[in-house]
């Protein structure tokens, strides 16, 4: 099975800050990767697609890089309805695999 | 507009089975893999498994392969999960998920509509 290591599990920032968040992958998996985000009590919604490609509608401060074993998921300038857990998933092969997530807080 | 409504969880002795639907509309049912996603409390995201858009393939997490089983009605616009010999760490909310892509891994698929998921727990 593929393991994908998500880095920071939780992060302190404050709005206008530049955040960066890391997954790993086990052994290579092309660009077959996507960013979600989730706020408490909602289902989780999608930012990013094929590792670097902006879903429609999401504001472009955020950014998708990598390919192959490392992944990152950038926001530029950190807004207030940007505090949320986002969560990597691998779907290139079975099983797909989530990362652990990484908690977004205000400092 | 894409709806995905999950019928059937509750609460279930360990050791025991339930069966989990979902009603699709607002697409074409037929064209798209589908997912079943469960977060425990306060817990993370865990993919559970998918369905191609013809029951050709599907595919298990390690945690639930040989208790669980999905299928699909695509006559029906219905997706669902027989969950058997339960586990009290099978308690979470379970999402019924569509797919951009008819496979479930690949180059092409990624999850882009979610229900609201309906909780499972199991508990004595």
């Amino acid at each position: 099975d593929i393991q994908m290591t998500q880095s920071p599990s939780s992060l302190s920032a404050s709005v206008g800050d530049r955040v960066t968040i890391t997954c790993r992958a086990s052994q290579g998996i092309r660009n077959d990767l996507g960013w979600y985000q989730q706020k408490p009590g909602k289902a989780p919604k999608r930012l990013i697609y094929g590792a670097s490609s902006l879903q429609n509608r999401v504001p472009s401060r955020f950014s998708g890089s990598g390919s192959g074993t490392e992944f990152t998921l950038t926001i530029s300038s950190l807004q207030p309805e940007d505090f949320a857990t986002y969560y990597c998933l691998q779907h290139n092969t079975y099983p797909l695999m989530f990362g652990q997530g990484t908690k977004v807080e205000i400092k | 507009e894409v709806r995905l409504v999950e019928y059937g969880g509750g609460l279930v002795q360990p050791g025991g089975s339930l069966r989990l639907s979902c009603a699709a509309s607002g697409f074409t049912f037929d064209d798209y893999a589908m997912h079943w996603v469960r977060q425990a409390p306060g817990k993370g995201l865990e993919w559970v498994s998918g369905i191609s858009w013809n029951s050709g393939d599907s595919g298990y997490a390690d945690s639930v392969k040989g208790r669980f089983t999905i299928s699909r009605d695509n006559a029906k616009n219905s997706l669902y999960v027989q969950m058997n010999s339960l586990r009290p760490e099978d308690t979470a909310l379970y999402y019924c998920v569509k797919d951009i892509s008819p496979y479930c891994y690949g180059s092409g698929p990624g999850f882009d509509s979610w229900g609201q998921g309906t909780l499972v727990t199991v508990s004595s």
